[in-house]
């Protein structure tokens, strides 16, 4: 089976533009989670995603969305960037998302913003 | 608010033992994870525990206290392929999201 997938891998962008991340789960995984990652301060809960849905969200700043199709992809959108949001962004997969299901983790973007 | 509190980086030696401790404050509570995380890579899971004691999985252990807000992730049998980052999550019974530690770099040396 396989594992979830992210892309791009890494990314170069420049302040004030606006970036899209993909993220395709495993087959059969209905929730996606993503994540942001920096040195220093662990993952960060971005949202979680369940049959299109975004059932759960951090606290991030609106520039930061996402949606997710009926296939179970999910897409991750960044506006007006900034400095601050150079990170690796990561997105994991679980059947439901509830309880003790294993998150599955995608190897991420590398977003790095000049 | 959440609160997970991990020590940042530990040394050990190959062959030896190891806890990673972690202790955590949350407005609830439905499990704890412990992940590994090479540099580069992705996140893998280890263990997943939510009742009080001791889950043994092979050189690697996963204790629970729940009255204290407290676990601990010991690794025996220290391998150099062990050098990674270990990361502690703790799932909120209102909403099963994931709230995470910064992770402990654990740095083995020969």
């Amino acid at each position: 089976k396989a594992g979830v997938t992210q892309t791009p891998r890494y990314l170069i962008k420049t302040r004030g533009q606006q970036v899209t991340l993909s993220c395709s789960p495993i087959s059969g995984h209905r929730s996606v989670s993503w994540y942001q990652q920096t040195p220093g301060q662990g993952l960060q809960f971005l949202f979680e995603y369940f049959s299109e849905t975004q059932r759960n969200k951090g606290n991030f700043p609106g520039r930061f969305s996402g949606r997710q199709f009926s296939n179970s992809r999910s897409e991750m959108n960044v506006s007006t960037l900034e400095l601050g949001d150079s990170a690796l962004y990561l997105c994991a997969s679980t059947l439901t998302g509830i309880g003790a299901d294993t998150q599955y983790f995608g190897p991420g973007t590398r977003l790095t913003v000049l | 608010g959440q609160n997970i509190d991990q020590p940042t980086e530990m040394t050990a030696t190959e062959g030896a033992i190891v806890q990673i401790n972690c202790t955590y404050q949350t407005s609830g509570f439905n499990g704890l994870f412990w992940y590994q995380q090479h540099a580069g890579e992705a996140p893998t899971f280890l263990s997943y525990n939510v009742l009080d004691g001791l889950e043994e999985k092979g050189r690697f252990s996963s204790f629970l206290s729940r009255s204290k807000g407290y676990s601990y992730l010991l690794l025996k049998e220290l391998q150099m392929k062990d050098s990674a980052s270990y990361l502690c999550a703790v799932i909120l019974d209102s909403n099963y999201q994931l709230i995470w530690g910064a992770g402990t770099k654990l740095i083995i040396k020969p």
